[in-house]
């Protein structure tokens, strides 16, 4: 079936730009999670969205970062003024409802590679 | 909150012997244990997982082992061969977020 999908796969942008990232999860999936993976470094959380619940913020790197998700399916991150330092690899994950105490597995997408000159 | 060690950061072996991957965690209520494979451009992809209630689990070539009283748990990949070149990472989970280790970058030399 179809995966998590990240459009666009590739964005160069100038310093000062607001750009938008897109992630469609796997349908059914009620959890949405972003990361940033900076050139050879690990993976850096951002948001998480679990159903209806309010969203947890805590990885938000500042305020120019911002993330929404639509009827409980599509979400956008947004970085408004961009810097070089947002230059990385944007992941989206999702999955299903926990089953009983345990949670799901995250399925990634390809990822948004984010340049800004 | 939650913290999760991984070693070594980098790993090289001959076609054919076996890599052995190691994490540590911090939270006790940790009680899911992914791990994943990242080939270069691609995302993160899930190969095998572990819960708390088991002590190992086998996937063809692949294994893991959870020691929830040292708060660590292994990938053991055995007959490694070229296609299994990529960045592994592990995790640790509640019911909410997941914390990710920083990542071993296999090699497997022909």
């Amino acid at each position: 079936g179809a995966g998590v999908s990240q459009s666009p796969s590739n964005k160069v942008t100038e310093k000062g730009k607001d750009v938008e990232l897109r992630c469609d999860p796997i349908s059914g999936h009620t959890a949405l999670y972003w990361y940033r993976q900076s050139l050879g470094q690990g993976l850096e959380f951002l948001i998480y969205f679990q159903g209806n619940s309010a969203p947890d913020k805590s990885g938000l790197p500042s305020d120019r970062f911002s993330a929404e998700r639509t009827g409980g399916s599509v979400s956008t991150l947004t970085i408004q003024r961009t810097q070089q330092e947002d230059s990385a690899v944007y992941l989206c994950a999702s999955s299903l409802v926990p089953t009983g105490s345990y949670n799901s597995p995250l399925h990634f997408g390809n990822g948004t590679r984010l340049t800004v000159t | 909150g939650e913290n999760v060690e991984q070693h070594p950061s980098t790993l090289s072996v001959q076609e054919g012997d076996s890599a052995v991957i190691k994490c540590t965690y911090s939270d006790s209520a940790s009680n899911y244990f992914p791990w994943y494979k990242q080939e270069l451009g691609k995302g993160p992809q899930l190969i095998i997982d572990i819960r708390s209630n088991v002590g190992e689990k086998k996937d063809q070539r692949i294994a893991v082992t959870l020691n929830k009283t040292a708060k660590h748990f292994s990938l053991h990949i055995t007959e490694t061969q070229p296609e299994d070149s990529a960045v592994y990472f592990c995790a640790a989970s509640g019911v909410a977020q997941f914390y990710f280790g920083t990542g071993t970058s296999l090699t497997v030399i022909p």
